[in-house]
């Protein structure tokens, strides 16, 4: 059964690091989310793909923050110069564009701490 | 805004009864609308739907329900298993959006003996 996978499972940094997270979607999914997800709190969502293309940005998503999907396959969530406030659950979820109702299948999520 | 709301942060149940999580919605935009099932430290994963257009979806032990003009949708599992101990997540999907769903707040069930 390969699923959305992610990687790395859970990171611990120190403030002003660098961190980059990676997503494999499933195969045949052509749609791919990233969303973050702290204590206490459902899901939000920060941008998404359609192929290679970024077609949305949350206004959570700072100057800090890119993602990329070069190939429309993996795609990387990146986090420059992490603070605190980043520390949360980044999960990564795809889909399958087939018209109106497509369910988003998440991943397994990667903890970031920052300390 | 919370556009989601899920009022109720837990739930208890016995097992063998039904169980039944509530979610409140404000956006009349909202088209599609799923439950999301979470156990710790793993990513959601998805449970059941149902469009706009339509006001029940049953799948095994889990029934979604649509009140449209309440704005208003209900999780039932019958029986409920101590398995289904987990925090449920309601979420929808705005129709000017291609995916991005809306998450709610989440409801923990605890399934006791």
């Amino acid at each position: 059964d390969t699923g959305v996978s992610q990687d790395p499972r859970h990171k611990i940094t120190k403030r002003g690091q660098n961190v980059t997270f990676r997503c494999d979607p499933i195969s045949e999914h052509n749609r791919l989310y990233w969303y973050r997800q702290t204590l206490g709190q459902g899901p939000e969502f920060l941008t998404y793909f359609q192929n290679e293309a970024q077609l949305e940005k949350s206004r959570l998503l700072s100057d800090r923050f890119s993602a990329e999907r070069p190939k429309g396959s993996f795609s990387t969530l990146e986090i420059q110069r992490t603070e605190q406030g980043d520390s949360a659950m980044y999960l990564c979820a795809s889909s399958l564009q087939q018209g109106f109702g497509n369910t988003i299948y998440f991943g397994e999520g990667s903890w970031l701490t920052v300390v | 805004d919370q556009q989601v709301k899920q009022n109720s942060p837990s739930l208890s149940v016995q097992e063998g009864r039904i169980s039944i999580l509530n979610c409140d919605y404000t956006n009349s935009m909202f088209d599609y609308f799923l439950w999301y099932k979470k156990y710790p430290a793993e990513g959601p994963t998805f449970l059941i739907s149902i469009s706009s257009i339509k006001d029940k979806n049953e799948d095994g032990r889990f029934t979604v329900f649509l009140n449209k003009s309440a704005k208003h949708l209900s999780l039932h599992i019958v029986p409920s298993q101590p398995g289904d101990s987990a925090v449920y997540f309601c979420a929808a999907k705005d129709t000017g959006t291609a995916s991005k769903l809306t998450f709610g707040t989440g409801t923990r069930l605890q399934v006791t003996l």
